[in-house]
């Protein structure tokens, strides 16, 4: 199995901050990794696939990168709407794996 | 507009089995691979199986392997997971999701239906 593992597991920045969330894994793929965000209390939402697309419909602020065994989230302006947890998840191997999470939090 | 909406989650004993059910609308269910994911309470998210469009091809975690059985039924639109011999880790809330059409991430997630396993 491929192991994820994400940093920082807790994150407090302020509105308009540049965030980056990375993630690596425990074997080297490319392309088939995802970014979701989720908020208490419902079910996640795609942000990145393919390790640097934008799902249609998320701002632009957010983007992906990355390859080999280490992949990033940035986020280039913390807006209100963006404190929640984000997963990141490989889909080139079952089972499909995600790391631990990172919380975004208000400073 | 596209929904998945779950429902059979509850409260059931060690050793026990439930049939989870997901029903979609607003999208041609058959031309998509589904998921089920579950998220342990205060935890992560885990990939649990998934089916191909017609059923032909099925994955699971280990964890549930042997346990587990996903299936699904076309006409009705409908995605299933029937757990049997339940434990305590098994407790979750429980998400159906849908495949991206260009790969395997999921663009289309239920609510969730919570599974407690408990005596």
């Amino acid at each position: 199995d491929i192991q994820m593992t994400q940093s920082p597991s807790t994150l407090s920045a302020s509105v308009g901050d540049r965030v980056t969330i990375t993630c690596r894994a425990s074997q080297s793929f490319s392309t088939w990794l995802a970014w979701y965000q989720q908020k208490p209390g419902k079910a996640p939402k795609v942000l990145i696939y393919k390790t640097s697309s934008l799902q249609a419909g998320v701002p632009s602020r957010f983007s992906g990168s990355g390859s080999g065994t280490e992949f990033t989230l940035t986020i280039s302006s913390l807006q209100p709407d963006d404190f929640a947890t984000y997963y990141c998840q490989q889909y080139t191997s079952y089972p499909y794996t995600f790391g631990q999470g990172t919380k975004l939090e208000i400073k | 507009e596209e929904h998945l909406v779950e429902s059979g989650g509850g409260l059931v004993q060690p050793g026990g089995s439930l049939r989870l059910s997901c029903v979609a609308s607003g999208f041609t269910f058959g031309t998509y691979w589904m998921n089920w994911f579950r998220q342990a309470p205060g935890k992560g998210l885990e990939w649990v199986a998934k089916i191909r469009m017609d059923g032909g091809e099925r994955f699971y975690v280990n964890s549930v392997s042997g346990r587990f059985t996903i299936s699904r039924d076309n006409g009705e639109s409908s995605l299933f997971l029937q757990m049997n011999s339940l434990r305590a880790e098994d407790t979750a809330v429980y998400f159906c999701a849908r495949d991206a059409m260009r790969g395997g991430e999921c663009d289309c997630w239920g609510q969730g239906t919570l599974v407690t396993v408990s005596s």
